[in-house]
């Protein structure tokens, strides 16, 4: 049974700072990986998405790799801003398009 | 626009009611799926559907029901609400996209059972 964990559990950084936010899963026969960005009380916006095949995705200031060996992801995101503040969830998918959810890291960056 | 509507956004239910949670997408998606998020939990996904007449159980099942008679909608029902089951559900829509299946979440309903 796949699992996913996401560590820290919350972050607070001056803006300014580059950051790196963990995920980890148990099975490595993933289809993808996906990074997804959660404002208090709103839905979930996809950021990037890994395939099984590839190291990593690159947008703007956001970039996540993917070890599959090693049952890591990390998103790395660059100059953090304090629009950047909300919670990411990392998801790890099989073939059959289902997601396991990690438990999310609530970022906050202060001005 | 396009996207994944669910409606009510809010919803108080008494133990024991039933109710039925919309969602509709207008993007010719295949599979669509139902998520519960809990705090400290994440996100688990209750049911799935891989086309219209096709639906199959995901990790917290007990006490929901989906039916797929369209591309468009998947509706989930709680058949007798228990407190356990208040929780914010989100559905989702997922189609080909470049690497993958690409995901598009509703805004989610916040439900609360008293």
């Amino acid at each position: 049974k796949q699992e996913v964990t996401q560590i820290p559990a919350a972050l607070s950084v001056p803006e300014g700072e580059n950051l790196v936010l963990n995920c980890s899963f148990t099975d490595s026969a993933i289809y993808n990986l996906q990074w997804f960005r959660q404002d208090p009380g709103k839905g979930l916006t996809s950021l990037l998405l890994i395939q099984s095949s590839q190291r990593e995705q690159t947008s703007g200031r956001l970039n996540a790799s993917l070890d599959k060996s090693s049952g890591r992801s990390t998103l790395y995101i660059a100059a953090s801003q304090p629009g950047d503040s909300a919670t990411y969830l990392c998801a790890a998918s099989g073939n059959t398009g289902k997601l396991i959810f990690g438990q999310g890291t609530t970022l906050q960056v202060k001005p | 626009n396009a996207g994944v509507t669910q409606t009510p956004k809010f919803q108080v239910l008494k133990t024991g009611q039933s109710m039925t949670l919309q969602c509709a997408q207008d993007m010719n998606h295949e599979y669509m799926s139902w998520y519960r998020q809990d705090p400290g939990m994440g996100l688990r996904l209750i049911h799935y559907s891989v086309g219209a007449g096709i639906t199959d159980q995901g990790e917290v099942p007990n006490g929901y029901n989906v039916s797929r008679s369209t591309t468009e909608d998947f509706p989930l029902r709680l058949l007798s609400a228990a407190p356990s089951q208040t929780s914010v559900y989100f559905c989702a829509s997922s189609g080909p996209g470049t690497g993958g299946l690409r995901y598009t979440f509703g805004s989610g309903t916040r439900l609360t059972v008293v």
